[in-house]
């Protein structure tokens, strides 16, 4: 256990469906941050929010719409996604933005795959 | 953005050997760090070295930073099986910026 918890772990979807992920960390941390990892890609950074106050959405399609609600808790909604969003989905903290002082903390991922 | 390039892209080395896996990145940095993430899990913090460092060590672990080549290198001595893993850097600029991951080197020890 890191510290940061994902769910679920694995989740298949089809493409009319409706489903969230989960993040917690009980870690203090003040920032939090959602990335994707496809095969043979950089992970890419997705959402990022800072004191609970979302500061970057890279063009993500807003079919992921990110909800965080306290410090501790930070969700991904998910609708009508397409078969290329399949991928491991990874949820981070950091003390700071740049995570300067400790680094980034990441949850296990939940691996999606939509059909 | 900017982004960490990983070199090799993948390294295969038997138990006991010294795995050296090496990072360019493009533009002014504060920290670089490396990670290591098993098969399918998610990433672990390794180390992280600030821009006014030249080296550290944490166990097994030797990280230089060059910033003026802008490059990083990444040893595991005496490597183990359980060392099998992809890792990555990743650049943090300024106070605003986030940090951006590479491609990754994949590692693999056998025994």
């Amino acid at each position: 256990e890191t510290g940061v918890t994902q769910t679920p772990r694995h989740l298949v979807m089809g493409m009319t469906n409706k489903k969230s992920l989960k993040c917690e960390q009980h870690l203090g941390h003040n920032a939090m941050y959602w990335y994707k990892q496809s095969a043979k890609k950089p992970l890419e950074l997705m959402f990022v929010y800072s004191l609970e106050e979302r500061v970057e959405n890279n063009s993500v399609p807003s079919r992921f719409s990110p909800e965080c609600p306290n410090s501790s808790h930070l969700f991904l909604h998910l609708h009508t996604l397409q078969p290329e969003d399949s991928a491991l989905y990874l949820c981070a903290s950091s003390q700071d933005r740049v995570g300067f002082y400790y680094g980034y903390t990441f949850g296990s991922g939940t691996r999606l795959t939509v059909v | 953005s900017q982004q960490g390039e990983e070199d090799p892209q993948a390294l295969s080395i038997q138990e006991g050997e010294n795995a050296t896996m090496n990072c360019s990145y493009k533009t002014s940095i504060n920290n670089l760090q490396w990670y290591r993430q098993n098969s399918g899990r998610g990433l672990v913090h390794l180390i992280l070295i600030r821009s006014n460092e030249r080296e550290k060590h944490s166990g097994r672990l030797r990280v230089t930073l060059d910033t003026s080549k802008k490059s990083s290198s990444l040893l595991i001595t005496a490597s183990r099986a359980a060392d099998t893993a992809s890792y990555f850097c990743a650049t943090g600029e300024g106070s605003q910026g986030n940090l951006i991951f590479g491609k990754g080197t994949k590692l693999s020890v056998k025994p």
